[in-house]
């Protein structure tokens, strides 16, 4: 089945460490996003790449950083950086009819 | 500052009756518009779409209406199911931007 996958569901870390967010597709899309998610909030984006080897910064980008050296995979790490790191992180991908994205089942982090 | 605005953050509806969901945007350059669903701990789903070429776009039970002018669209679901039961996020892009601005989401409720 194509999809995309997002690992770990839930997701517990002592403040001050760096964890990682895992995102996979199996679509064959070149783009693919990462969205963070609060209560009573809508998702905004954290970082973007629309191709293999490239990524730009969205619109909360500091205490983030991303890699994209396959098309199927686009890692997030969350950083000790990053102030309020407790949240809902959704990833997604969009092919050519790129205004449509997939997004994945997300994971939520919680930074004790 | 919010590009897009979901003013209604919860709307309860009686199971038959219309459900409609609004949205309003500030950003005169956004030509693409959706509107995703979504469950709790889950991610959002595409659910239909208006070019900004056009002012209405039907699929089934769901209707979305493009007024330009007023920058405002809307979510028409007729007839309501307890199964629409969901927050729906209204969203839009820009030529040359792949990434969506989202709108902070309203919570359906259908009353069976």
């Amino acid at each position: 089945d194509g999809g995309i996958t997002q690992s770990p569901k839930y997701l517990f870390r002592k403040e001050g460490q760096n964890v990682t967010l895992s995102c996979e597709q199996n679509l064959n899309h070149d783009a693919m996003y990462w969205y963070r998610q609060d209560p009573g909030q809508g998702l905004r984006l954290i970082y973007y790449s629309q191709i293999v080897n490239d990524f730009q910064k969205g619109d909360i980008a500091e205490g983030y950083s991303v890699s994209r050296e396959k098309k199927e995979s686009f890692p997030l790490t969350v950083t000790s950086a990053q102030k309020n790191p407790t949240a809902f992180y959704l990833c997604a991908c969009s092919g050519s009819s790129y205004n449509e994205q997939f997004f994945g089942p997300g994971t939520r982090l919680t930074v004790l | 500052d919010q590009q897009v605005k979901q003013n209604s953050p919860s709307l309860s509806v009686q199971e038959g009756r219309i459900s409609i969901l609004n949205c309003d945007y500030t950003n005169s350059m956004f030509d693409y518009f959706l509107w995703y669903k979504k469950y709790p701990a889950e991610g959002p789903t595409f659910l239909i779409s208006i070019s900004s070429i056009k002012d209405k776009n039907e699929d089934g039970r769901f209707t979305v209406f493009l007024n330009k002018s007023a920058k405002h669209l809307s979510l028409h679901i007729v007839p309501s199911q307890p199964g629409d039961s969901a927050v729906y996020f209204c969203a839009a892009s820009e030529t040359g931007r792949r990434a969506l601005t989202f709108g902070s989401g309203t919570r359906l409720q259908v009353q069976p």
